[in-house]
């Protein structure tokens, strides 16, 4: 039984490039969570997806970013016009239902923009 | 702000040695995760213990909750070498959406 799968696991931007960084959640999970840790940091939640449904966007930049789990394929979070700032690790997160169990991670997604 | 905070930020012993990190929090939780993180990789779970419990084993990590004082603790036992990691709590706040919220997490050096 696979786990949550991230990928890219590293990717390099320049500043104002688009960065596409994909989760696929583990087998018969249908909620998603991502997250982004700074080094040194812990995670800050960014939004929390059902199919085809944002459940909780609170912790997501109104700029620039955007989240999306559609009915077929995986979760994609989408940062637009990247900026230094946004180098981080962006961990996603898989569970079965929503009533605050459990939740599966990912390796994560390193981005360094340039 | 982050719901739970881990205190000691780090942490340094001598294997053989127990670990001890505590995890405060604000507001009232449905449960409380441990998760640990290797460096440059993802985060395991490691217990979830729920509100109304006091206290979970499994096999060397004990997890206390004390719901009145709002904090968590997590002993390690014998600790070893392979046990140098980051440990994060995790709350999930009582009502509202199911969303854990992490701390800054205790970075833990366990010297062989």
């Amino acid at each position: 039984n696979a786990g949550v799968m991230q990928n890219p696991r590293h990717l390099v931007r320049r500043r104002g490039q688009e960065a596409r960084l994909r989760c696929s959640p583990m087998k018969g999970h249908s909620h998603v969570y991502w997250y982004r840790q700074l080094p040194e940091e812990g995670l800050k939640f960014m939004v929390y997806l059902q199919k085809e449904n944002i459940i909780d966007e609170s912790g997501m930049p109104k700029e620039r970013f955007s989240a999306e789990f559609p009915k077929e394929g995986p979760s994609i979070l989408r940062i637009q016009q990247v900026v230094r700032g946004d180098s981080a690790a962006y961990f996603c997160a898989s569970s079965p239902e929503d009533r605050g169990n459990t939740i599966y991670f990912g390796e994560g997604s390193w981005l360094t923009v340039v | 702000s982050q719901q739970g905070e881990e205190d000691p930020q780090a942490l340094s012993i001598q294997e053989g040695e127990n670990a001890t990190m505590n995890c405060s929090y604000k507001t009232s939780i449905n449960n409380l995760q441990w998760y640990r993180q290797n460096s440059g990789r993802g985060l395991v779970h490691l217990i979830l213990i729920r509100s109304n419990e006091r206290e979970k084993h499994s096999g060397r990590l004990r997890v206390t909750l004390d719901t009145s004082k709002k904090s968590s603790s997590l002993l390690i036992t014998a600790s070893r070498a392979a046990d140098t990691a980051s440990y994060f709590c995790a709350t999930v706040r009582s009502g509202g959406s199911y969303i854990p919220t992490f701390g800054r997490g205790t970075s833990l050096i366990v010297h062989p």
